[in-house]
């Protein structure tokens, strides 16, 4: 079993949607919570990192995590063209970090 | 602020040959990480340093080693390269063993294995 799944998509949303991304994960020690975009033929970029279950939100973006279903997810509300990229979910315990595949998102004028 | 640096970019070597990837950590940052990312999968961790000890490895051959330097800069070495080796391979840095949450990421380094 991998330890953290994601649906690789790829995922095609007209602007202005709300897009939900999730990925579940299989061990509970895990503790950070992480969420990158990665434009091609880039590194990725940090977009949000939680702690613990909860939620955390910064501007367009939410980040969701769920320690008793082992799920995280995140929202992008009134996405736009520029928000087309693949986003991974990552997650940390320890010296232990693990990404997701990736989505593919791409958001439609 | 120069954000993590990454050298070369692009690379071709063949199979059986050695490779080092070079990486300059963000300005303060004492603690580098190395990941392969294979063409449509996520980043797969390689190796941690920090204060120029390996702090954490994840599930690569002994092909693959790396070192930091007092600078903090690193370096990723792999010896006798397989066609599987073929990636994109990146750096991230954080300020310490803490914030690894936080890592920054280099654009990469694409190996191609012929």
């Amino acid at each position: 079993q991998k330890e953290v799944e994601q649906d690789p998509g790829p995922l095609s949303v007209p602007e202005g949607a709300i897009v939900s991304l999730n990925c579940t994960y299989s061990n509970s020690a895990f503790q950070y919570f992480m969420w990158y975009r990665q434009y091609s033929r880039k590194g990725p970029e940090l977009l949000m990192y939680t702690y613990s279950s909860g939620n955390k939100e910064d501007g367009r973006f939410t980040a969701q995590v769920d320690k008793s279903s082992k799920y995280i997810s995140l929202f992008i509300r009134d996405s736009q063209p520029s928000d087309s990229a693949t986003y991974l979910c990552a997650v940390l315990t320890g010296n232990q970090f693990y990404f997701g595949t990736g989505t593919s998102l791409t958001v439609i004028p | 602020d120069a954000g993590v640096t990454q050298s070369p970019t692009h690379l071709i070597k063949t199979r059986g040959q050695q490779v080092t990837l070079r990486c300059s950590p963000i300005s303060g940052h004492k603690s580098v990480s190395w990941y392969q990312q294979v063409l449509g999968q996520g980043p797969q961790f390689i190796f941690q340093y920090y204060e120029k000890e390996e702090r954490g490895r994840g599930n690569f051959p002994d092909r693959f080693s790396a070192r930091q330097f007092p600078n903090y800069s690193s370096e990723l070495n792999v010896n006798a390269l397989l066609l599987g080796d073929s990636a994109l391979y990146l750096c991230a840095s954080s300020p310490g063993m803490s914030g690894w949450e936080t890592q920054y990421f280099g654009p990469g380094t694409r190996l191609l294995v012929l």
